[in-house]
């Protein structure tokens, strides 16, 4: 079965470190995003990207943030200037068609930042 | 993938018996609708959707309810098992949109 896969596990970084999160989505998929978790908190959305450009972001998603895909395969999130407060699961997702349809999570990256 | 949390409202149930997991949702204008599952150290997962269109929807073992005119969408699972023990979110839709806006949870519990 098709999967979203996520790199790494784990990141440990310290504040003010920048950091890059990594994503193959699903590969017919057109649609893709992420989203994070904080402790004990609900899932959020960060950002949604088709066709090479943000489609939609939330307010959480601040120019410390930024999305790329640099190839056919893989779908990055860099976090430029880590803050404590940035430490949560960061789950990407990708879908067939934008919103409307089942979105396939991957297993997520815990980003800790000390 | 960790959703838990210390204020996670918890659904315990026997084995065998029917869970019923409610959410409330926050935006009249959302008319798609998703329950996912996520287990301990694992991303969401899909289980069953429905469109606005429509108030009842079933699927393998589960069924979603939804109710428009109070915000309200219920998942149903029939003869739950132990491998239902997870978190279970609600996550909403609008058509203007391309996110997911997810509700807080809720902790089943299968007892054996």
């Amino acid at each position: 079965e098709p999967e979203v896969t996520q790199t790494p596990s784990h990141q440990v970084t310290q504040m003010g470190q920048e950091v890059i999160l990594r994503c193959v989505p699903i590969s017919n998929h057109l649609y893709f995003y992420w989203y994070r978790q904080i402790l004990g908190q609900k899932v959020e959305f960060l950002v949604s990207f088709y066709n090479n450009e943000i489609s939609e972001k939330s307010e959480i998603f601040d120019d410390q943030f930024s999305v790329e895909r640099p190839d056919g395969s893989n779908f990055t999130l860099k976090i430029r200037s880590t803050k404590l407060e940035d430490s949560a699961m960061y789950f990407c997702a990708s879908s067939s068609v934008g919103g409307r349809t089942e979105a396939f999570f991957g297993q997520g990256t815990r980003l800790t930042v000390v | 993938g960790e959703s838990v949390g210390l204020h996670l409202p918890t659904l315990s149930v026997q084995e065998g018996d029917n869970s019923i997991i409610n959410c409330a949702y926050s935006n009249s204008a959302s008319d798609y609708f998703i329950w996912y599952k996520q287990e301990s150290g694992k991303g969401p997962q899909f289980i069953i959707d429905i469109r606005s269109n429509m108030d009842k929807r079933q699927g393998q073992r589960v069924t979603v309810l939804l109710n428009k005119t109070v915000k309200h969408l219920s998942l149903q699972i029939a003869a739950t098992q132990p491998g239902d023990s997870a978190v279970y979110f609600c996550a909403e839709n609008m058509d203007s949109s391309y996110k997911l806006i997810f509700g807080s949870g809720t902790r089943l519990l299968v007892r054996p």
